[in-house]
C-alpha cells in the first residue's frame, strides 16, 4: 500500500509569484483535504476534494486553488503568493463514500515547506 | 465553527513515566470523531488514536489510551511508559460527521527525557 507522498519537499518563491503544490494520495482513497500549518501552530483547513469536486473549504481566499484528477492525485495552487504563505502546506488523503460508516481517518503526506520572500 | 482548545504548550516526562495531554472542545453536534496526531521533527503528521463520538468506551492503541467525556466536552491523551521516540508536538484534532474536515488544537509539545 503506497503512502501519501508531496511534491517538492522545499520551495521558496518571491512575493507576488505563483506556485504549485502537488499531493499523490493513499492507494485505494479517493479524497483529498489540504491544511497550512504556520510555524508553531495547528493545520488549518484550506480546501478537500471529493471525486475531482470541491467539497469544503476553509477560511482561505480565492488565490488559493485546487484540482483533484481522475487518479485522486491534487494539486494546490497559490497565486499573487504573500510573505505571510510561508507555511507547511500538508495533504492528507482519506476514503468516503458519501454514506454513513465512510473509513474518515485522514492519513497525511510528509508535506511542503514553502517560504516566501 | 468547531474550536479544539489544547492549554499545555509544553509537557516534559521521564522515560518510563506516564504523562496526560489535555484538550477541550466546542460543538453543538452529535455525531463527530476525535483524534490525536503525532508530529515529530520530522514533521510528518502520524495518527496515534482515534474516538467516535457515539462509542462510549475510551480508546486504546498499546501505550496510548484516551479518556473521552462526552458531557464535558473533553478528550485527553495518556502515555503510559514513555519512550524516547515519543517527542513530538501532539495535536487533538475535530471532525464532524458532516464534513468530514480536521479542526486541529495548537500543539503540545512533549518531551520525554533520558
Amino acid at each position: 500500500e503506497t503512502g501519501v507522498t508531496q511534491s517538492p519537499t522545499h520551495l521558496i518563491k518571491t512575493r507576488g509569484q505563483q506556485v504549485t503544490l502537488r499531493c499523490s494520495s493513499q492507494s485505494g482513497h479517493n479524497t483529498v483535504s489540504w491544511y497550512q500549518q504556520a510555524l508553531g501552530q495547528g493545520p488549518q483547513f484550506i480546501f478537500q476534494y471529493y471525486r475531482e469536486e470541491e467539497n469544503g473549504r476553509g477560511n482561505f481566499p480565492p488565490r488559493f486553488s485546487g484540482l483533484q484528477f481522475p487518479n485522486y492525485s491534487s494539486e494546490l495552487n497559490v497565486n499573487a503568493l504573500e510573505l505571510d504563505d510561508s507555511a507547511l502546506y500538508l495533504c492528507a488523503s482519506s476514503f468516503l463514500t458519501g454514506l454513513a460508516g465512510s473509513s474518515y481517518e485522514q492519513y497525511f503526506g510528509p508535506g511542503t515547506r514553502l517560504t516566501v520572500t | 465553527a468547531q474550536t479544539v482548545t489544547q492549554s499545555q504548550p509544553e509537557m516534559s516526562v521521564q522515560e518510563a513515566e506516564t504523562v496526560t495531554l489535555s484538550c477541550t472542545y466546542d460543538t453543538s453536534e452529535n455525531n463527530y470523531y476525535l483524534f490525536w496526531y503525532k508530529q515529530p521533527p520530522s514533521r510528518q503528521m502520524i495518527l496515534v488514536i482515534r474516538q467516535e463520538a457515539y462509542k462510549q468506551q475510551n480508546a486504546t492503541e498499546n501505550r496510548f489510551s484516551v479518556n473521552f467525556q462526552k458531557a464535558a466536552k473533553s478528550f485527553s491523551l495518556k502515555i503510559s511508559d514513555s519512550q524516547l521516540g515519543d517527542t513530538a508536538m501532539y495535536f487533538c484534532a475535530f471532525m464532524s460527521a458532516n464534513d468530514y474536515k480536521l479542526s486541529f488544537g495548537a500543539g503540545t509539545t512533549v518531551t520525554v527525557r533520558a
